[in-house]
């Protein structure tokens, strides 16, 4: 148990829906980042914030949004979903100051999305 | 529709065999590398990490290689058991100096571990 907790753990919508997933880093941590992991894609990040703030972008769509709340928690946001959008959605969380250089990220166990 | 699905190379070792789990990664900049363990329907988890000063790290049963000049990763896991058999994921990062300070991690694609009893 990585300590990282996501909600829901499976979810099943209809194409054009809208959707929140949730996550709660580890205690401490500040810095959360959000992958997804399609069958064709393999893992690819999506976006990360550090404190309330977002810090890097990586392959984030229009349609998806995120944010950090006071509490450290983040929710990241799928709206207009597509078929393609069915995949697993993973948080991470990470337990080093943003200053520089590595830290590990602790995964949580994922929202498996599915859109018919 | 058929989906398609990543090909991901398979390494098959009997148990108690060592083994050996490559990666090739691509950014010279990378200066911090992780090895993941990914079991069926859960979230990727840490195995081991080396940063780019250092060409060799030793675990409890794992040792990651890396080679700068070639920008090769290896992951080495010792008298393989069943509950080895996962998705193995090596990841790159670089101080995130072009993103605002981030620290992306790039995954490779993943060679699933199969231990044959």
């Amino acid at each position: 148990d990585s300590g990282v907790t996501q909600t829901p753990k499976h979810l099943i919508t209809a194409t054009g829906q809208r959707v929140t997933l949730r996550c709660s880093p580890r205690s401490g941590d500040l810095s959360v980042y959000w992958y997804q992991q399609s069958l064709d894609q393999g893992l690819q990040f999506l976006i990360q914030y550090y404190n309330g703030e977002e810090r890097a972008k990586g392959n984030i769509l229009e349609r998806f949004s995120a944010q950090q709340f006071p509490d450290l928690h983040s929710e990241l946001n799928l709206s207009s979903l597509e078929l393609g959008d069915s995949a697993l959605y993973f948080c991470a969380s990470s337990d080093r100051p943003i200053t520089g250089g590595q830290e590990t990220q602790y995964f949580g166990p994922g929202t498996r999305l599915l859109v018919l | 529709g058929e989906s398609v699905g990543l090909h991901l190379p398979t390494l098959s070792v009997q148990e108690g065999d060592n083994s050996i789990i490559n990666c090739a990664y691509s950014n010279s900049a990378s200066d911090y590398f992780i090895w993941y363990k990914q079991e069926s329907g859960k979230g990727p988890q840490f195995i081991i990490d080396i940063r780019s000063n250092m060409d060799k790290r030793q675990g409890q049963r794992v040792t990651v290689l890396l080679n700068k000049t070639v920008k090769h990763l290896s992951l080495q896991i010792a008298a393989t058991q069943p509950g080895d058999s996962a998705v193995y994921f090596c990841a790159e990062s670089s101080w995130g100096i072009l993103t605002g300070g981030g620290n992306k991690l790039t995954f490779g694609t993943g060679t699933q571990l199969k231990v044959e009893l």
